[in-house]
Parts: structure tokens; C-alpha cells; sequence
């Protein structure tokens, strides 16, 4: 099994409506990440979490929502979609350590929105 | 300016060859470098992770950090087909809670 798991894989949907991305991990990582990546822009940091009680904002958080339910569980939804939010869209984790850890991904969902 | 960059190819190659891949960044606090390898409907996977400058060498994966040029690379030997995948360099600063700025990603070709 993967250490995290991303739902849906893909999903196609209509602009307006509300869409939740799941993620889960079994890695015991305190810190879960949201990530949208689109072609030739890289990675980009939508929000993220470095525990249960913790929300921050990323670099592009405009439309978007998250919410931390557990250690392990950390969601992101989209409450009225739009077409230029069709990307895929990366959950990550990473240990809390003295030094950076680097991230562990899923392996996405991919959004389309008609 | 993107604080990181990197060429989005695609950079093609035959299988065998020494294949450099190169990012440029601007932002001198960055300490902490990684590359990621991203197959094709896949999430990126940590390929290597270095610390401030140098070489860091893992089977036929060399990564070097030059932080007076602020200029990272990954060199790959005896490249496969396999190999073929999307390049991601990210990198952070020390203290930033592992918070990784990204290149755009290289996309690599290794034909047969």
C-alpha cells in the first residue's frame, strides 16, 4: 500500500461545484501539504499543515480550503469550481526534524473543470 | 524572475549517455537541495537530497551543489530508458519548516 494515498484519482466535474481531494498517510508525518502542479510551472504550495491544530495559507490559496481531521487525514476543497483550477493536484508529508526533511507525495489527482 | 529555474526541455538522449540536468537560483538562504524524479501519471519521488555545497554520489545519480554560482545538478550515468521521466530540482531555506520552492521540472527522453 501506498504510504500516501490520494482520492480521487481523477475527477471531472462542472464549474460551480464543490469538490473535495482527499488524502491519507501512514507515514506518522506530523506536516501534510496541497500542491497544484500545471505544465512548466512546477510545483506550487496551495496550503499546509504542521499538525492537527494548524492551517496555513500557501503561495495560492485563493478558492481553495483544507481541513486537517486527524494526523493522518488532510483534505482540500474547492467550494465553487472554476476552469482554471484544472490541474493536478499533489498531496505531501514530511517528518518534523531539527533539519528539513524533504516531502513525500501521492501520486495526485488529476481535476478537470468543464 | 522565477526564484528557481530550470529548462523544460525535452532533452532527448541515447541510452548510455551522461545526461546533465541543471537548475539556477536566486535566493542565497536556500541551503537544503533535492531532486525529484516524476514518472508519467505518477507523484514526484525523492531522488536525492543534499546540504549546502557539494557532491553528493548514489549508484549512477551524482548531485552538485555550488552555492557561489547558486547553480545545482544532477548527473545521471549510463542512462536507461527507464530513466525517462520529469526532473523536479526543489530546494529550501534553513529554518523554513520544510517549505521547498520548485523548478518547473526537465523533462527527459533516454531512447533506446
Amino acid at each position: 500500500d501506498a504510504d500516501v494515498t490520494q482520492t480521487p484519482r481523477n475527477r471531472i466535474t462542472k464549474t460551480g461545484k464543490r469538490i473535495m481531494l482527499e488524502c491519507s498517510q501512514t507515514k506518522g508525518h506530523d506536516r501534510m501539504y496541497w500542491y497544484r502542479q500545471d505544465p512548466g510551472l512546477g510545483l506550487r504550495l496551495i496550503y499546509y499543515s504542521f499538525d492537527v491544530k494548524d492551517i496555513n495559507k500557501g503561495e495560492i490559496s485563493d478558492g481553495y480550503s483544507v481541513s486537517r481531521q486527524a494526523q493522518a487525514k488532510f483534505s482540500l476543497s474547492l467550494e465553487s469550481a472554476i476552469p482554471n483550477q484544472t490541474a493536478l493536484y499533489f498531496c505531501a508529508t514530511s517528518d518534523r526534524s531539527e533539519h528539513n526533511q524533504p516531502q513525500h507525495f501521492g501520486d495526485g489527482t488529476r481535476l478537470s473543470i468543464l | 524572475q522565477k526564484e528557481v529555474e530550470q529548462d523544460p526541455g525535452p532533452l532527448s538522449v541515447p541510452e548510455g549517455a551522461i545526461v546533465s540536468l541543471n537548475c539556477t537560483y536566486s535566493n542565497s538562504a536556500f541551503q537544503y537541495f533535492m531532486w525529484y524524479r516524476q514518472y508519467s501519471r505518477k507523484g514526484p519521488e525523492l531522488l536525492m537530497y543534499t546540504y549546502s555545497s557539494g557532491n553528493k554520489e548514489d549508484g549512477r545519480f551524482t548531485a552538485q551543489v555550488d552555492k557561489s554560482s547558486k547553480y545545482i545538478s544532477l548527473f545521471i550515468r549510463d542512462s536507461q530508458p527507464s530513466d525517462s521521466a520529469t526532473y523536479l530540482c526543489a530546494m529550501s531555506a534553513h529554518n523554513a519548516g520544510n517549505m521547498l520552492t520548485f523548478g518547473g521540472g526537465t523533462r527527459l527522453m533516454v531512447k533506446p
